[in-house]
C-alpha cells in the first residue's frame, strides 16, 4: 500500500495548457517535497512545503499544501515542452526520512 | 544547490559479478546519504540510509548481504551489488543531506546498471 498517491498517472498536453497533479495521503506530513525528474537523471527538489494551507510560487508552477499537511497539488500555468518529466512527491513524517510517491508523468507536446 | 556526483553513470556486467556505485558530495559534507532503487517507469525505492561512520538502516526486503554500503567519509558512500543476477538491472540513484530531519537532500544522476 502507498502511503502516498498521486493523481493522474499519466498526463498528456498540449503547449500551452494549464494542469493540476495532485499528491494525497491519509498520514499527516511535517513537511512535503515535489521533484521533477527527466530520463535517466535524478531528481531536482522544485519545493518544500512544511505549513498547512501554504502556497508556493515558482514561475509558472504554483504549489499548494492542504490545511490537514494530508495532500499537496502542483499547478503548471501555460505548460511547455520544458515541464515534460516525471513530477513526484515525496513527504515526511517528523524525524523521519522522505517516502516518496509513485509519480505522475507529464508529457507537454508542442 | 549543491552538487552530488554519482559514478559511474552506467554499467553493463555479467551475471555473477560484483559492481560498485560511487555517491559523492562535491561541496558539503553529507552527514546522511540514501540510495534508491528505481524500475523504469517507477517510482524511487529507499533501498538504505547511511550514516557516516556507522552501519547501513536497511529498508524492510533490501538484502544488505547483497547490497553493501559503506560511507566511510562524508562525502563518499560506495554501494556495491554483489553476484548481480539480471533481476538487479536497474536505475539506482543515491542522495546526500547535509544536516538532520527536514533539511534538503540532493540527489546525484543516478547509475543504469545492466547485468547480462
Amino acid at each position: 500500500t502507498q502511503l502516498l498517491e498521486q493523481s493522474p498517472q499519466f498526463l498528456s498536453i498540449q503547449e500551452g495548457e494549464n494542469l493540476t497533479v495532485y499528491c494525497n495521503s491519509s498520514s499527516v506530513f511535517s513537511s512535503l517535497q515535489w521533484y521533477r525528474q527527466e530520463p535517466g537523471e535524478g531528481p531536482v527538489l522544485l519545493v518544500t512545503v512544511v505549513t498547512g494551507g501554504e502556497v508556493k510560487k515558482l514561475k509558472r508552477l504554483t504549489f499548494q499544501f492542504g490545511d490537514a499537511r494530508k495532500d499537496s497539488s502542483l499547478h503548471i500555468t501555460a505548460a511547455q515542452p520544458g515541464d515534460t518529466g516525471l513530477y513526484l512527491c515525496a513527504g515526511a513524517k517528523h524525524g523521519q526520512n522522505f517516502v516518496f510517491g509513485p509519480g505522475t508523468r507529464l508529457s507537454v507536446l508542442p | 544547490g549543491a552538487v552530488v556526483s554519482q559514478h559511474p553513470s552506467w554499467v553493463i556486467c555479467k551475471s555473477g559479478t560484483s559492481v560498485k556505485i560511487e555517491c559523492r558530495s562535491l561541496d558539503f559534507q553529507a552527514t546522511t546519504m540514501f540510495w534508491y532503487r528505481q524500475f523504469p517507469k517507477q517510482s524511487l525505492m529507499l533501498m538504505a540510509t547511511s550514516n557516516e561512520g556507522s552501519k547501513a538502516t536497511y529498508e524492510q526486503g533490501v538484502e544488505k548481504d547483497k547490497f553493501l554500503i559503506n560511507h566511510a567519509s562524508l562525502t563518499l558512500s560506495t554501494l556495491t551489488v554483489t553476484s548481480a543476477h539480471p533481476e538487479d538491472s536497474s536505475f539506482y540513484i543515491c542522495s546526500a543531506r547535509q544536516g538532520a530531519g527536514w533539511s534538503e537532500a540532493f540527489f546525484g544522476q543516478g547509475t543504469r546498471l545492466t547485468v547480462v
